[in-house]
């Protein structure tokens, strides 16, 4: 149980196009979703965290213009990279939880985002 | 602004040696999760410890939640190199939002 998809698991775009990138819990309903960045053989970052049905709260530096999140669905987080740049280039890894009283959460395994 | 120091940051050991990684803050957590993380892959859970002063066991692996709730440790006994990769703490915070805040993290090599 408490399986994580993302899709997809790699991708290449142009510098200024836009990116989508798609987060699911299969086996269960996720209350909450994270999204992180991670660069070269360092830790994760929080970007932000997203509760079904509302917005997004972005943490202190992120431009929530830029990466734009949607929790349409309590099995489905989208992140979207929008005009893409080289500096965006990074490992994004998604993580769902089952509810507020719950302490787990379960990531997927993430997707290589490449802007060239 | 809420942070996780681990260490040692990086770790090389030979199969058999027994570890500790420490990870420490100033800030107190609901609860304090720990992750191994292979390359180019999500985090793993390893184990979650909510109570102030809790040890769990994972077969090799023994985990300690600080009694403040403020810090953690990860003893690995008789490393084995399937021990190898990224370990990783993670505080759950309550401030505002139930959010998670990643430690620093700790890279381990286990030679044969």
């Amino acid at each position: 149980g408490a399986v994580v998809s993302q899709h997809p698991s790699w991708v290449i775009c142009k510098s200024g196009t836009s990116v989508k990138i798609e987060c699911r819990s299969l086996d269960f309903q996720a209350t909450t979703m994270f999204w992180y960045r991670q660069f070269p053989k360092q830790s994760l970052m929080l970007m932000a965290t997203s509760n079904e049905g509302s917005k997004a709260t972005y943490e202190q530096g992120v431009e929530k213009d830029k990466f734009l999140i949607n929790h349409a669905s309590l099995t489905l987080s989208t992140l979207t990279v929008t005009s893409a740049h080289p500096e965006d280039s990074s490992f994004y890894i998604c993580s769902a939880r089952a509810g507020f009283n719950i302490y787990e959460q379960y990531f997927g395994p993430g997707t290589r985002l490449t802007v060239t | 602004t809420q942070l996780l120091e681990q260490s040692p940051q990086f770790l090389s050991i030979q199969e058999g040696e027994n570890l500790t990684v420490y990870c420490n803050s100033s800030s107190v957590f609901s609860s304090l999760q720990w992750y191994r993380q292979e390359p180019g892959e999500g985090p793993v859970l390893l184990v979650t410890v909510v109570t102030g002063g809790e040890v769990k066991k994972l077969k090799r692996l023994t985990f300690q939640f600080g009694d403040a709730r403020k810090d953690s440790s990860l003893h690995i006994t008789a490393a084995q190199p399937g021990d190898t990769g990224l370990y990783l703490c993670a505080g759950e915070t309550q401030t505002g939002t139930y959010k998670y805040i990643f430690g620093t993290g700790t890279r381990l090599k286990v030679l044969a």
